[in-house]
């Protein structure tokens, strides 16, 4: 079935790396995609990665992919208080439709 | 350019009413689709338009929700009866077909039933 985990919570100080992982179950995905919620916001993409590649990098974010463990990841370097957010992993799963994670609330501490 | 818009913001309703939320894609995207996201839980699928047709609404809860795309423009979803698990935020999102579908989000239409 398609599932996408995260865990909930991560808390890090100012200046320091933030990891955010995510596993999901379709192979099928041609595409796997990092969202951010701020408050009272909107989801805005982040970034995304294809299927076949293993790593990307955009400015502080670097976007993690493990197919073989279908563990996805996303470091967010020189982690900022802006950065406090909600972070949903999401699959397409090979249609339109998108299959998200529970989401990740992200703490940045000063 | 305007991004994707979802009126109203928030809705408080009683159990048994009728709540209609409204979206507004970007312009000129033909692809259209709704998300729920219930309290602390995954943002979970609910159906795609593409234009006025609705090409998948294999996440659509039961038949007490209701979504139209007349004219192939803004989209409503309606609730009638609404239940106390409806309550949650109602996402919309607009993509055109570029080959990475990527998915442009509104705000969101928070509906809380008491």
């Amino acid at each position: 079935g398609e599932d996408v985990e995260q865990s909930l919570f991560l808390s890090v100080r100012e200046g320091d790396s933030s990891v955010i992982n995510c596993t999901y179950t379709d192979s099928s995905s041609t595409y796997l995609y990092w969202y951010k919620q701020e408050p009272g916001a909107g989801l805005q993409l982040l970034t995304y990665i294809f299927s076949n590649m293993d790593m990307k990098q955009d400015q502080r974010l670097t976007v993690l992919l493990n197919k073989k463990d279908k563990h996805l990841s996303l470091r967010i370097a020189d982690t900022q208080t802006g950065d406090s957010a909600i972070y949903f992993c999401a699959e397409d799963a090979g249609t339109y439709k998108y299959i998200f994670g529970t989401g990740t609330r992200l703490k940045v501490l000063a | 350019e305007a991004g994707v818009t979802q009126f109203p913001s928030h809705s408080v309703i009683e159990k048994g009413q009728t709540v209609t939320l409204r979206c507004d894609p970007i312009s000129g995207h033909d692809n259209l689709y709704w998300y729920r996201r219930v309290m602390g839980k995954e943002i979970k699928f609910l159906l795609h338009f593409v234009k006025e047709s609705k090409q998948d609404e294999s996440g659509m809860p039961n038949n007490r929700f209701l979504a139209e795309r007349t004219g192939g423009t803004y989209s409503t979803l309606k609730v009638q009866p609404a239940e106390l698990e409806d309550s949650g935020v109602y996402f919309c999102a607009s993509s055109q077909e570029p080959e990475i579908n990527e998915q442009f989000f509104g705000p969101g239409t928070r509906l809380t039933v008491l």
